[in-house]
């Protein structure tokens, strides 16, 4: 099955630094890609997703890579601010179903 | 539009006793998704859900766990004989059609005294 792992398990910045989180998968057929945000005691929020055939995505500060030959994938976000603290999950999914599998998870601390 | 539902919020059993989580989807959604989530740890797919079938079951223990989305009413993820490591924070998903994006509900949060 699928194995997606994902790093750093924490990540602490300065309010207006960028967060990079980075997220690599086993399985040659994964095709979309979502990422999560999940603030303490509350739900997993889509916040931005990319399908295999897009190398990149971007949707104001947050931004989406991917690489399907080195099948890895990252996150980036830019002038982080205290609001964007929270967990952030990536996941990798197949058509079909689309049942994604879960990296573990970064908590991201954005000091102001 | 209102977006996934869940209820209850939180639910406390003694071992032994049997827990019922319900999980309405999104107005237009017909695929509902259940996860388990434990402290410091990522979602762990459970079951795949559409009305009145299983698509996925392969995450869901073999015992004590079932799941059901009748035609009418919200979709069910029942555990019998509760233990104490059944306790953790169970969320539901939906999705439309074949469109892979999956919304969250708030997540019914287990714990098993």
């Amino acid at each position: 099955g699928e194995n997606v792992e994902q790093h750093p398990s924490t990540l602490s910045v300065q309010e207006g630094d960028s967060a990079v989180i980075k997220c690599t998968y086993s399985d040659s057929a994964s095709n979309y890609f979502p990422w999560y945000k999940q603030e303490l005691g509350k739900r997993p929020q889509l916040i931005i997703d990319i399908r295999s055939n897009v190398g990149e995505k971007k949707d104001q500060r947050i931004a989406v890579t991917l690489n399907k030959t080195a099948k890895h994938f990252s996150l980036h976000i830019t002038e982080t601010q205290p609001e964007d603290s929270a967990v952030y999950f990536c996941a990798a999914a197949s058509g079909g179903s689309y049942i994604p599998t879960f990296g573990r998870g970064t908590s991201l601390i954005v000091h102001p | 539009n209102a977006g996934v539902m869940q209820n209850p919020r939180h639910l406390v059993r003694r071992r032994g006793q049997e827990a019922r989580l319900r999980c309405s989807p999104m107005k237009g959604h017909s695929h509902v998704y259940w996860y388990r989530q434990l402290p410091e740890e990522g979602l762990k797919f459970m079951v795949y859900l559409q009305k009145e079938n299983i698509i996925d079951e392969s995450g869901m223990p073999k015992e004590r766990f079932s799941a059901e989305f009748p035609k009418e009413g919200p979709s069910i993820l029942r555990i019998q004989q509760v233990v104490r490591g059944d306790s953790a924070a169970y969320f539901c998903a939906s999705s439309q059609g074949q469109r892979p994006e999956q919304y969250f509900g708030p997540g019914t949060r287990l714990t098993v005294t």
